[in-house]
């Protein structure tokens, strides 16, 4: 496909559970990036990777969040021992390298801890 | 923590009218850019601003800069239901590195018939 595509679209779990979310980005952006958006509210930086660098994980709220980029392509955003605060929409971007300036974010995936 | 406030919070008008969104930033930048997010799923990019730059524009849209004030503008011009969305202002932390983008908590806006 042409854009980033993230799946599942909406996830419901139960407080306690394991989930994980999965980002394709655009064919041979490097960079890739997570954020949290929750509701009513702008767009929070979890973690950012680039080419075979040491991603950034400061924006990364808890040892319960962890992410991987395989093959320097898709990425999977695990998070361990969901609550009800994890609720919230995952976002995912990515972007050329040296062209960071702007990100191409995908659809989303709706998360919901009951 | 937030970077970039937007004002208003929500603006209604109607079509064809045209809509003004606010942002204010806190620190130094390099470039300012503005999304809109529809139905509150993926973002789209629209414009792009440098830190030496006044003004921009792209279509209906025009983005200001003003450095000395740390706030930007977004004018949407001859409104549409189209344009009815939530748009955020972003900045990338001014030390550079990895541009991680810092987002306000946007200018929800919508456009009636």
């Amino acid at each position: 496909g042409a854009g980033v595509s993230q799946s599942p679209s909406n996830k419901v779990t139960e407080k306690g559970k394991d989930v994980e979310l999965r980002c394709d980005p655009i064919s041979g952006h490097t960079a890739l990036y997570w954020y949290r958006q929750s509701l009513g509210q702008g767009l929070e930086f979890l973690i950012y990777f680039q080419g075979n660098s040491a991603p950034d994980k400061s924006g990364l709220p808890s040892d319960r969040f962890s992410a991987e980029r395989t093959g320097g392509s898709v990425s999977t955003l695990t998070i361990q021992r969901t609550q009800q605060e994890d609720s919230a929409v995952y976002l995912c971007a990515s972007s050329l390298a040296g062209q960071e300036d702007e990100q191409f974010f995908g659809p989303g995936t709706r998360l919901t801890v009951l | 923590s937030q970077q970039g406030e937007e004002d208003p919070q929500a603006l209604s008008i109607q079509e064809g009218e045209n809509a003004t969104m606010n942002c204010s930033y806190k620190t130094s930048i390099n470039n300012l850019q503005w999304y809109r997010q529809n139905s509150g799923r993926g973002l789209v990019h629209l414009i792009l601003i440098r830190s030496n730059e006044r003004e921009k524009h792209s279509g209906r849209l025009r983005v200001t800069l003003d450095t000395s004030k740390k706030s930007s503008s977004l004018l949407i011009t001859a409104s549409r239901a189209a344009d009815t969305a939530s748009y955020f202002c972003a900045t990338p932390p001014f030390s550079g590195g990895y541009n991680k983008l810092i987002f306000g908590a946007g200018t929800r806006l919508a456009v009636h018939p």
